[in-house]
């Protein structure tokens, strides 16, 4: 059983540009939440998806940042015009259920805005 | 105040050494986590917890609801065991995000 899959592991955009994270949840799980690291700092929840559907997304910031968990494919988070605070490593986690259910996280995206 | 302090922030120990970190929160919780970051960025999960102690190997962990602590203990410790170790909770109220501490960092020398 493959774990939670990130890609790209590394992404360098320029200022202005768009950036497009993807996360594949381990199989059966059903839950994402993609979390932000900034360099220096802890974690930070940004949102939380099911399938088809944002639960809570009380940790995106108001304005560029987007994320989807569509019925087929990877959930994908999407930073439009990235400035450079948008340096950051992203991660994504999955579960099998809400409530009690473990969160596996994936390896990261490395996030460089030039 | 952050809602989740981690103590020490960083901890250089020996190997063999029995090593423990600390997390305290201040809001209530539904359930409390330990991750461990590797040097290379990935990110495990150890334990969750809602009462109680659980161990795994050499790791422990245990909360105190009432108090709102909880500790990581990791026995024998080994060089392998250098990370950068997160205690996460889930508030209460039915979110499942995840607020994180900031981060204990051990160095085990050999």
């Amino acid at each position: 059983n493959a774990g939670v899959m990130q890609n790209p592991r590394h992404l360098v955009r320029r200022r202005g540009q768009e950036a497009r994270l993807r996360c594949s949840p381990m199989k059966g799980h059903s839950h994402v939440y993609w979390y932000r690291q900034l360099p220096e700092e802890g974690l930070k929840f940004m949102v939380y998806l099911q399938k088809e559907n944002i639960i809570d997304e009380s940790g995106m910031p108001k304005e560029r940042f987007s994320a989807e968990f569509p019925k087929e494919g990877p959930s994908i988070l999407r930073i439009q015009q990235v400035v450079r605070g948008d340096s950051a490593a992203y991660f994504c986690a999955s579960s099998p259920r809400s409530g009690f259910g473990t969160q596996y996280f994936g390896p990261g995206t490395r996030l460089l805005v030039l | 105040k952050n809602e989740v302090e981690q103590s020490p922030q960083n901890l250089t120990a020996q190997e063999g050494e029995f090593i423990t970190i600390n997390c305290s929160y201040s809001v209530g919780i539904s359930a409390l986590h330990w991750l461990q970051q590797h040097p290379g960025g990935g990110i495990v999960s150890l334990f969750m917890l809602s009462s109680g102690k659980k161990k795994h190997g050499r790791l422990i962990a245990t909360i105190n609801i009432q108090e709102k602590h909880s500790s990581l203990h990791i026995t024998a410790s080994h060089p392998r065991d250098s990370a950068v170790y997160i205690c996460a909770v889930r508030p209460q109220g039915g979110s499942e995000k995840l607020v994180f501490g900031k981060g204990t960092k051990l160095t085990v020398n050999p």
